[in-house]
């Protein structure tokens, strides 16, 4: 079964803190995706990551794909109140059919 | 360009009650999900469809859970008759390639209540 372990579940800081959130998994994944879900909203796509080791940057916001493709990182600089959300990685099923499975989330509170 | 449009937003029923939600995708999009989010955890997949063809409903409880999307463009979700349990939220989505390097575009979900 593959399975998207995300770590750690809850994140409270203070703005200007910086912070990474992990995405783990047992399983070789093809590609990774990372969602960002503020409250009573949709999860909105971040970034892809498909190359092992490739490392993405937006603004603040750097993720980082395992060599291996089993794991993924998402570290955020200096974060601002707006970064407050739950973080979501998302990976395709193995098995076809041509879904994503999705991790449990990390919930980042960033307090001003 | 309009988003992934749900409705209704919030739904409060009692138990053994019937519930439907509906969902227009972004314009074009082939491929549609119907996902649930139980509180603080990710989406799970119910179904999707490859236009109006239901090509992945492995997760979909059957027993009380259906779906349909008619002419390959709006869909419905109903669940009859809603249990305690089913208290959630209920995420549309559409995309228009694979899942591997595409997007996934959700709409703002729809949050029922079952008491």
């Amino acid at each position: 079964t593959q399975l998207l372990e995300q770590s750690p579940q809850f994140l409270s800081i203070q703005e200007g803190e910086n912070l990474t959130v992990y995405c783990n998994s047992s399983s070789v994944f093809s590609s990774l995706q990372w969602y960002r879900q503020e409250p009573g909203e949709g999860p909105v796509l971040l970034v892809t990551v498909v190359t092992g080791g490739e490392v993405k940057k937006l603004k603040r916001l750097t993720f980082q794909f395992g060599d291996a493709r089993k794991d993924s990182s998402l570290h955020i600089t200096a974060a601002q109140p707006g970064d407050t959300g739950l973080y979501l990685c998302a990976g395709p099923f193995s098995g076809g059919y041509n879904k994503l499975i999705f991790g449990a989330g990390t919930r980042l509170a960033v307090h001003p | 360009e309009a988003g992934v449009v749900q409705s209704p937003r919030y739904k409060i029923i009692e138990k053994k009650q019937p519930v439907a939600f509906w969902c227009n995708p972004i314009s074009g999009h082939n491929t549609l999900y119907w996902y649930l989010q139980n509180l603080g955890q990710g989406p799970e997949l119910l179904i999707r469809y490859e236009n109006e063809e239901a090509v992945d409903d492995s997760q979909l409880p059957k027993d009380r859970f259906s779906a349909e999307r008619l002419k390959g463009v709006d869909s419905t979700l109903k669940i009859q008759p809603a249990e305690l349990g089913d208290s959630a939220v209920y995420l549309c989505a559409s995309s228009l390639g694979v899942v591997d390097t595409g997007e996934l575009f959700f709409g703002e979900g729809s949050r029922l209540t079952v008491l």
